[in-house]
């Protein structure tokens, strides 16, 4: 039962210091977002990754977050510093675009990671 | 106004009503993705939809390119389907856009 997965799972962490999320895709899987859901503006699209390589950051905050693919199988979305406006649910999706393909493959999330910055 | 829009924001309904959930957006997509997040917090893909019309089990999902909307409708509607539905809708480009979801509780 191929599944995405998403460590940690929950993050309390203090106000300055780093954060790293890690993602693991759907074995086979070309594409990668990184979404944040907090209550006041819901699911937001941070970046997107096609082949292993970034095609869409602009809902990123550049100061202070960086995504990475160092390989097929593992995504990172770093913060440091981190803010308190940063506590939001974190989730991972992948999805397959064949080759040629446009902009429409289904997404399977992970299961998120909770992030609370004291 | 947001570019992508639900309706209704909250809908309550007895188990066995026909649940209809509207989508309408303003830009130009090249896909439209029905999303169901349950009170856990996991995000499951209904559909994905470019065109016409699309069913899975009690789940049906349409949408209008001209009128730039779609409609998710659920037959025979269970407890178990109460959960937050949102529509997001895919750009020409990469861009995501999310609706703010529309919060679904079928009653026993």
């Amino acid at each position: 039962d191929a599944r995405v997965t998403q460590t940690p799972r929950h993050k309390v962490t203090e106000m300055g210091q780093e954060v790293t999320m890690r993602c693991q895709p759907i074995l086979g899987h070309n594409t990668v977002f990184w979404y944040r859901q907090t209550m006041m503006q819901g699911l937001e699209l941070l970046a997107y990754f096609r082949n292993r390589a970034p095609l869409d950051d602009s809902g990123m905050p550049k100061d202070r977050f960086s995504a990475e693919m160092p390989d097929a199988t593992l995504a990172t979305l770093k913060i440091q510093p981190s803010e308190p406006r940063d506590s939001a649910v974190y989730f991972c999706a992948s999805g397959l675009v064949r080759f040629g393909g446009l902009n429409q493959e289904t997404q399977y999330f992970g299961p998120g990671t909770r992030l609370l910055v004291l | 106004k947001n570019e992508v829009e639900q309706s209704p924001q909250n809908l309550t309904a007895q188990e066995g009503e026909f649940i209809t959930i509207n989508c309408s957006y303003s830009v130009g997509i090249s896909a439209l993705h029905w999303l169901q997040q349950h009170p856990g917090g996991g995000i499951v893909s209904l559909f994905m939809l470019s065109s016409g019309k699309k069913k899975h089990g009690r789940l049906i999902a349409t949408i209008n390119i001209q009128e730039k909307h779609s409609s998710l409708h659920i037959t025979a509607s269970h407890p178990r389907d109460s959960a937050v539905y949102i529509c997001a809708v895919r750009g020409i480009t990469s861009k995501i856009i999310f609706g703010k979801g529309t919060r679904l509780h079928i009653l026993p």
